[in-house]
């Protein structure tokens, strides 16, 4: 158990609506990563918030955005939702950012949101 | 542009027959890599980090090293268990990319009893 929860576990919805991934880090971490794993395609890193504001953006649609809480939370939102948006959510977490020139922080990683769009 | 690959995708071992996995990089300047073993369905369970070439780390029957252009991931008399997705990552130092991981594809590993 790495100490990242996420909720749901599985989502199905229908093409065109909106769902919520929700994700807790782990105790002291600051840092929350999201990510999409489809079948065929390895990790897709999507958008990551530090201590409540934004830090980097990767491969992340449109459609799709997130936010972090005061309570360190974080939220992922994915609205008209396309049949090629199903695969996995995860959300990962860290002490701090990955600094450009000091150490490097471990990501962990949650157990996922299974996402399914019929 | 900085990239990782892994080889091969795909690895079918007998019980306590050892290989070994390849993670290799293309980017400037390494912060660090990354190894993580991932199940079916699961989230990806952190195994090691490696800072600099020459550095190596063990746990159990797996041991990971680190040269300036890849690292292998050595799996030593494995059993079925630690039949999974293997995956690497890797973090540069460049301006661009100073906030995220760079990750490979993945090699799939299984072994029969």
């Amino acid at each position: 158990d790495s100490g990242v929860t996420q909720t749901p576990k599985h989502l199905i919805t229908a093409t065109g609506q909106r769902v919520t991934l929700r994700c807790s880090p782990r105790s002291g971490d600051l840092s929350v990563y999201w990510y999409q794993q489809s079948l065929d395609q390895g990790l897709q890193f999507l958008i990551q918030y530090y201590n409540g504001e934004e830090r980097a953006k990767g491969n992340i649609l449109e459609r799709f955005s997130a936010q972090q809480f005061p309570d360190l939370h974080s939220e992922l939102n994915l609205s008209s939702l396309e049949l090629g948006d199903s695969a996995l959510y995860f959300c990962a977490s860290s002490v701090r950012p990955q600094r450009e020139w000091g150490y490097t922080d471990t990501q962990y990683f949650g157990p996922g949101t299974r996402l399914t769009v019929l | 542009e900085d990239q990782v690959t892994q080889s091969p995708e795909a690895l079918r071992l007998q019980e306590g027959e050892s290989s070994s996995l390849n993670c290799s990089y293309t980017v400037s300047g390494l912060r660090g890599l990354f190894w993580y073993r991932q199940d079916p369905g699961k989230g990806p369970e952190f195994l090691f980090t490696l800072y600099s070439a020459g550095e190596e780390k063990e746990k159990e029957r797996l041991k990971a090293t680190l040269t300036k252009k890849e690292s292998f991931l050595h799996i030593t008399a494995p059993k079925p268990e630690d039949s999974a997705t293997y995956l690497c990552a890797v973090q540069a130092g460049t301006a661009g990319n100073n906030r995220k991981l760079i990750w490979g594809l993945g090699t799939s590993l299984g072994v029969n009893p």
